[in-house]
């Protein structure tokens, strides 16, 4: 299967700090990219889909100005969590794939603690 | 509406046997995606098997295979000869718009919790 790298595996941070999250298609060139937010024993749920070149659409619910997503290379997006509080403490893993493909494959995922 | 059901939240298997986790799912879509992803404690997501909606045949990866019943709207995942190493939470995701040329999103069930015993 393709190759995601998402880095870094887990931060600790500051309330009222920033944090910028890394995903990185290895071997394929992913023209779009999801971001996932994933609680404790519960399922991942979609924050935003990513296409190269343009805008994230986000999901209801998920504010823009708080996960600014950049998605500007066909092997590299970000996610931003700007101002970070403890309630935005959680997992979040991404996915790329690319037009033609049926598969998402996933990166490692983020463990991010807000104090 | 939920649009993937996973009923089992966890289940127990032992180490040899064959075990059938559950998976139904629910759209009007023709054309669609059924995925099935392992989850271990480390967080990543390990893609197994996928199968659309227009496959005939069942797909198979080899010690995974997915048990496709359309009219039932299941997709239930067999893992044949289980090993300690398939402990780990399971989902069943899906994918619509499949076959448009477009990578669209999927949409996950609440997982099932596999546990392999000795």
């Amino acid at each position: 299967g393709a190759v995601v790298s998402q880095h870094p595996s887990r931060v600790i941070c500051k309330s009222g700090t920033s944090v910028k999250i890394e995903c990185r298609s290895l071997d394929f060139q992913a023209t779009t990219m999801f971001w996932y937010r994933q609680f404790p024993k519960q399922s991942l749920m979609l924050m935003a889909t990513s296409n190269e070149g343009s805008k994230a659409t986000y999901e209801q619910g998920v504010e823009k100005d708080k996960f600014l997503i950049n998605h500007a290379s066909l092997t590299l997006s970000t996610l931003t969590v700007t101002s970070a509080h403890p309630e935005d403490s959680s997992f979040y893993i991404c996915s790329a794939t690319s037009q033609g493909k049926n598969i998402q494959y996933f990166g490692a995922g983020t463990r991010l603690s807000v104090l | 509406a939920q649009k993937i059901t996973q009923t089992q939240p966890g289940m127990f298997v032992q180490e040899k046997e064959a075990v059938t986790l559950d998976c139904t799912y629910d759209t009007s879509d023709q054309s669609y995606g059924l995925f099935w992803y392992k989850q271990p404690s480390s967080g990543e997501m390990i893609f197994l098997i996928y199968q659309g909606s227009y496959d005939e045949q069942n797909a198979t990866e080899g010690r995974y295979s997915l048990n496709f019943q359309k009219a039932r709207k299941s997709a239930n995942l067999v893992i044949s000869a289980s090993q300690l190493g398939d402990s780990a939470m399971y989902f069943c995701a899906m994918r619509e718009g499949w076959g448009t040329g477009t990578a669209s999103k999927l949409t996950f069930g609440t997982g099932t919790r596999l546990q392999v015993t000795l």
